[in-house]
């Protein structure tokens, strides 16, 4: 089955400076790939999904690389700000359920 | 305009007793999907609700049930809860029209002792 899990458990970056977060997923027919952000407390917070037809796309500070020769699925934040501090997922969507994986903690060091 | 609601914010519960949990998705959305978040892990999903019928599961049993009532609104009811079932329970909703992206409340932090 389809399953997603990130390379690092936790990520330390300094305020101001780019943080890219690697995510790696078994093989799926996925019709789109998902970054949450989950502050303490709060429910996942959608950032920016990708269509399994992409292999970039860009939002507001961050950015998404998907490369399906490899599996492997990235999120990219430009000028990390404290407000960034919290655990990220990705997910992959398929059959209209979302599947997680276990999250990375970002620390933004000052 | 609100966002997806959960009830109540927190919850203790003793082991064999049941549980209900409530969510109001965000409006416009018609389809309700829960999930299971154990403490360090990612969201497990548990059903999925839409047209008042349950439209998938996840590997959840059936001690784990759900409803959705007309105006979209959905329970979660867990009989028999065991100490395993602590957990923050979320509901993400959605439009069945477009592909489902989580808009996810802040969920219900059920306690079982």
């Amino acid at each position: 089955g389809e399953s997603v899990g990130l390379h690092l458990p936790t990520l330390s970056v300094q305020e101001g400076d780019n943080s890219i977060i690697n995510c790696a997923y078994s093989n799926s027919a996925s019709d789109y790939f998902i970054w949450y952000k989950q502050e303490s407390g709060k429910g996942p917070q959608f950032i920016i999904d990708i269509r399994s037809n992409m292999d970039k796309r860009q939002g507001q500070r961050v950015t998404v690389l998907l490369n399906k020769t490899v599996k492997h699925l990235s999120l990219q934040i430009a000028a990390t700000q404290p407000g960034d501090s919290a655990v990220y997922f990705c997910a992959l969507g398929k059959d209209d359920k979302i599947i997680f994986g276990k999250g990375t903690r970002l620390h933004i060091l000052p | 305009d609100a966002g997806v609601t959960q009830s109540p914010t927190h919850l203790i519960k003793t082991r064999g007793q049941q549980v209900t949990l409530r969510c109001s998705p965000k409006s416009g959305h018609d389809t309700v999907s829960w999930y299971q978040q154990a403490l360090g892990q990612g969201p497990q999903f548990i059903f999925q609700y839409y047209e008042e019928e349950e439209r998938q599961r996840g590997n959840f049993p059936d001690r784990f049930s759900g409803h959705q009532f007309p105006n979209y609104s959905s329970e979660l009811n867990v009989n028999a809860l065991l100490l395993g079932d602590s957990a923050l329970y979320l509901c993400a909703s959605s439009w069945a029209g477009t592909r489902n992206l989580g808009y996810f409340g802040p969920g219900t932090r059920l306690t079982v002792t």
